[in-house]
């Protein structure tokens, strides 16, 4: 099992460019998870799909739109990129009702010049 | 949401000595968990504590959840410098409702040859 992976690895943009982050998850987990990591920030949760069909808010979502594609794959897009979106995005995964633990991908690090 | 702090930010040791990094809720733990993130990759999970009062172990690495259920530390014996990295802690954000986890901004930490 490849666990959970994330494309790309790294993307610059420009801003107001547009772009979408792919992740999927091979663990058959119910609930998908978008987070960002900023220095002194910590993870902050952007987004999550805590099953499939449904996509709800997390602290900071302004700025991006998910979609929940299917069990396997949950997408991040940035309609129109700005600087203060420069940071690591983190996807993640867990099993809904038994378990709560998160595994999370590799990460993706974008730079919005 | 609750806050999780992490004390302390950063920590240097020499290698072989023991350390805790701790992490303290403003609410009660429905779930505490401790990952690691090494330099430019994904969280690895460590162990995850529900019950007051629980501890776990994993090789050199133990975590325990207090009573109260408000703080939780992680200790490291004989550290090693495959030990190094960041340590994060999250918590369940909902009391188990919907899996949501908030994170602390996690604690560096050096093993020194």
């Amino acid at each position: 099992n490849a666990g959970v992976t994330q494309t790309p690895k790294f993307q610059v943009l420009k801003t107001g460019q547009s772009m979408t982050l792919q992740c999927a998850q091979d663990m058959n987990h119910n609930s998908m998870y978008w987070y960002r990591q900023d220095p002194g920030m910590g993870l902050r949760l952007i987004y999550y799909s805590a099953s499939e069909g449904t996509t709800d808010k997390g602290e900071v979502p302004n700025g991006y739109n998910v979609s929940r594609l299917n069990k396997r794959e949950f997408s991040l897009r940035l309609e129109s990129a700005a600087p203060s979106q420069t940071s690591v995005y983190f996807c993640a995964s867990s099993v809904l009702a038994d378990q709560e633990t998160q595994y999370f991908g590799p990460g993706t690090r974008l730079l919005v010049l | 949401s609750q806050e999780l702090e992490q004390s302390p930010q950063s920590l240097i040791v020499q290698e072989g000595k023991n350390l805790t990094i701790n992490c303290t809720s403003s609410k009660t733990l429905y779930g505490l968990y401790w990952y690691k993130q090494k330099y430019g990759e994904g969280l690895i999970f460590l162990m995850m504590l529900q019950k007051g009062g629980e501890e776990k172990s994993h090789e050199k690495i133990t975590a325990k959840l207090d009573e109260k259920k408000q703080q939780s530390s992680l200790h490291i014996t004989a550290s090693q410098p495959s030990h190094a990295g960041i340590y994060l802690c999250g918590a369940d954000d909902s009391g188990g409702s919907n899996y949501k986890l908030t994170f602390g901004k996690g604690t560096l930490l050096t093993v020194n040859p």
